[in-house]
């Protein structure tokens, strides 16, 4: 078993759809917790962080992470064609400078006009 | 600040041939990581340095591949004699300081081996 799961989709919405992505994880040591978007052919760049669990908003995107469940989210509101990318969970143990971060695999979306 | 500069963008090669890749991380980073990323496996940390040394290796697949880091501002992966499993996209990413939460990707390198 992966130490994080992540369903790679595809998932496909019509605009302005509410979006949930989520991961599984194994390992209850983790506990900053990362979701980063990459567009095609391209480096994937941070999206949000959050330090153990409960939910953090910035715009149309929500992190939560329910740390009994071992189980993350991001929800995007009002989806919108840009949205459209891979977004990747990762988690890590600590904060200093020798962290290494797990990933899932990631999740494809794609919001439609 | 460009970022993240990766060179070559796209590179094909021949099986048994030496590749080298070239990553200049972000001014003032210090930290700087070396990903390989493929569909089966997604993104795996293959090394990365801490200062210009090498802090964790334990990701490189084979002998076949090395890492350097000669100064702040320039690392390479070098994959010799290189195989066809080892075609997928490699990626350079840079963080900063103790306690920095961001690391910054550069665009990746798509290296086949035919």
């Amino acid at each position: 078993q992966k130490e994080v799961e992540q369903d790679p989709g595809p998932l496909s919405v019509p605009e302005g759809a509410i979006v949930s992505l989520n991961c599984t994880y194994s390992n209850s040591a983790f506990q900053y917790f990362m979701w980063y978007r990459q567009y095609s052919r391209k480096g994937p760049e941070l999206l949000m962080y959050t330090y153990s669990s409960g939910n953090k908003e910035d715009g149309r995107f929500t992190a939560q992470v329910d740390k009994s469940s071992k189980y993350i989210s991001l929800f995007i509101r009002d989806s919108q064609p840009s949205d459209s990318a891979t977004y990747l969970c990762a988690m890590t143990f600590n904060a200093g400078n020798n962290r290494k971060l797990i990933w899932g695999l990631g999740t494809s979306l794609a919001v439609n006009p | 600040d460009a970022g993240v500069i990766q060179s070559p963008r796209h590179e094909v090669t021949e099986m048994g041939q030496e590749v080298t890749l070239r990553c200049k991380p972000i001014s003032g980073h210090n930290s700087l990581f070396w990903y390989r990323q493929t569909m089966m496996r997604g993104l795996e940390l293959l090394i990365y340095f801490n200062n210009n040394v090498p802090i964790d290796d334990s990701g490189m697949p084979e002998d076949r591949f090395s890492a350097k880091m000669p100064n702040a501002s320039f690392s390479t992966l070098k994959i010799q004699p290189s195989e066809p499993r080892d075609s997928a996209v490699y990626f350079c990413a840079s963080r900063s300081g103790t306690g920095a939460t961001e690391a910054f990707f550069g665009q990746g390198t798509r290296l086949t081996v035919v």
